[in-house]
């Protein structure tokens, strides 16, 4: 059952231009979502989060937007650029106070930001 | 830098071996957590270890046990090791459990791990 997922596997873009990454998740219990970037070979790098009561957050060139009544999200980075490009993985937790958040993964988008 | 180291980077080791793999969260923070990536799956929650106990299971199968220490480092044992268990296993911390706040995980960057 896979609850987080991220349709496209792959998203080429030219420099500049605004890359939009989507994520769809079922579980309604999902209250945290980030965005992580993954480098060959390193460990996934934290880009952004939002919070279930929250539909936008914007930090510097990347901004996630939040739909809970269509289960989705999606990130956007404008204007991208050729170091943007890696993996990006979109994550969820439901926040249980006894048990602490572990993370849900999507199957990761290949980002190719072309010069 | 994410403040999380995992060692060693690399190991590889023959079916059946038992293998440890250690991680030291990133100063301050309470919670270890370990995810498994191999070729055919993407990031799959293990374990999660909070000031010292065991928080929540995955799918981490019998052969594979955790701990965390005093010091909140935190080692994943494998044993019996068969080819699938070959993956990238990550550790992430954060800082806090409880009072309904969310927290962030950060990541190290991994141990590759090859048996063969």
């Amino acid at each position: 059952d896979q609850q987080v997922k991220q349709n496209s596997p792959s998203l080429s873009v030219q420099e500049g231009r605004i890359s939009i990454l989507n994520c769809d998740y079922t579980n309604s219990m999902f209250d945290y979502f980030l965005w992580y970037k993954k480098y060959p070979a390193e460990g996934p790098t934290f880009l952004i989060s939002i919070s279930s009561i929250k539909d936008k957050n914007e930090d510097g060139r990347f901004t996630v937007f939040l739909n809970k009544s269509a289960k989705h999200l999606s990130l956007h980075i404008v204007p991208s650029q050729p170091g943007d490009s890696a993996v990006y993985f979109c994550a969820a937790s439901a926040f249980k106070r006894a048990s602490g958040s572990r993370l849900t993964f999507g199957e990761g988008t290949q980002l190719t930001v072309n010069p | 830098d994410s403040g999380v180291t995992q060692t060693p980077k690399h190991l590889i080791t023959a079916t059946g071996q038992r293998v440890t793999l250690r991680c030291s969260p990133r100063s301050g923070d309470l919670s270890v957590y370990w995810y498994q990536q191999s070729l055919d799956q993407g990031l799959q929650f293990l374990i999660q270890y909070y000031n010292g106990e065991e928080r929540a299971k995955g799918n981490i199968l019998e052969r594979f046990s955790a701990q965390q220490f005093p010091d909140l480092h935190s080692e994943l044992n494998l044993s019996s090791l068969e080819l699938g268990d070959s993956a990238l296993y990550f550790c992430a911390s954060s800082f806090q459990l409880g009072q309904g706040a969310v927290d962030t995980q950060y990541f190290g960057p991994g141990t590759r791990l090859t048996v063969l």
